[in-house]
């Protein structure tokens, strides 16, 4: 149990789908995040989210919707997907931003048919 | 701007041979350090952190990392490779002051050959 919980672990969606990503920690952290990891690439940050409030968005398509009720629950929206957005997406959590790491969670592995 | 520079996306070692994943950092501000394991499918955790306190970091499942200024270095090392140390590893740096999200190297994929 790492504290972060990402559900559902896997999921095949069509291109036309709608879906949605969650995210639960129980850590108390106060800064949200999610990663895109494909085969054969760097982790890539998507959002950052600080005491809920977006403070990041590293040029990620609108198919891709953040929404963070609250500082323990984060979601990922998904619409219309692309092939090329299967990958593993990975929630994190940490307090004050980073400066003492992040906990993960065991990611969802997305497939886009 | 902080970066993280990990060389080699492979490493094989034999078991119970050392093993040595390296890892070189830039960084305006005196750094915080991490290394994080992930094994296939799963999230990544964390193995060790420098936090300015003690130069030489044990972490978890016997790997240690020592912090070298003088050579922006932060390598990752364990004496002794077991089959279960197959993963992929990363190294990241951070911004003490919080202000920035942890900057990830590409990682290092370690086989332990038998």
């Amino acid at each position: 149990e790492t504290g972060v919980t990402q559900t559902p672990r896997h999921l095949v969606m069509g291109m036309t789908n709608k879906k949605s990503l969650k995210c639960e920690q129980h850590l108390g952290h106060n800064a949200m995040y999610w990663y895109k990891q494909s085969a054969k690439k760097p982790l890539e940050l998507m959002f950052v989210y600080n005491f809920k409030e977006q403070t990041e968005n590293n040029s990620v398509p609108s198919r891709f919707s953040p929404e963070c009720p609250n500082s323990s629950h984060l979601f990922l929206h998904l619409h219309t997907l692309q092939p090329e957005d299967s990958a593993l997406y990975l929630c994190a959590s940490s307090q004050n931003a980073g400066s003492n790491g992040y906990t993960f969670g065991s990611g969802t592995r997305l497939t886009v048919v | 701007a902080q970066s993280v520079t990990q060389l080699g996306s492979h490493v094989s070692v034999s078991e119970g041979a050392l093993v040595l994943l390296r890892c070189n950092y830039s960084s305006s501000v005196p750094p915080y350090l991490f290394w994080y394991v992930q094994y296939p499918n799963q999230g990544l955790q964390l193995l060790l952190k420098y936090t300015s306190a003690a130069t030489l970091v044990k972490g978890i499942n016997g790997f240690e990392a020592e912090f070298k200024k003088s050579e922006t270095s932060f390598h990752l090392t364990k004496p002794s490779a077991h089959m279960s140390d197959a993963a992929e590893y990363f190294c990241a740096v951070s911004d003490p002051s919080g202000n920035t999200p942890l900057v990830f190297g590409k990682g290092t994929r370690l086989s332990v050959i038998a």
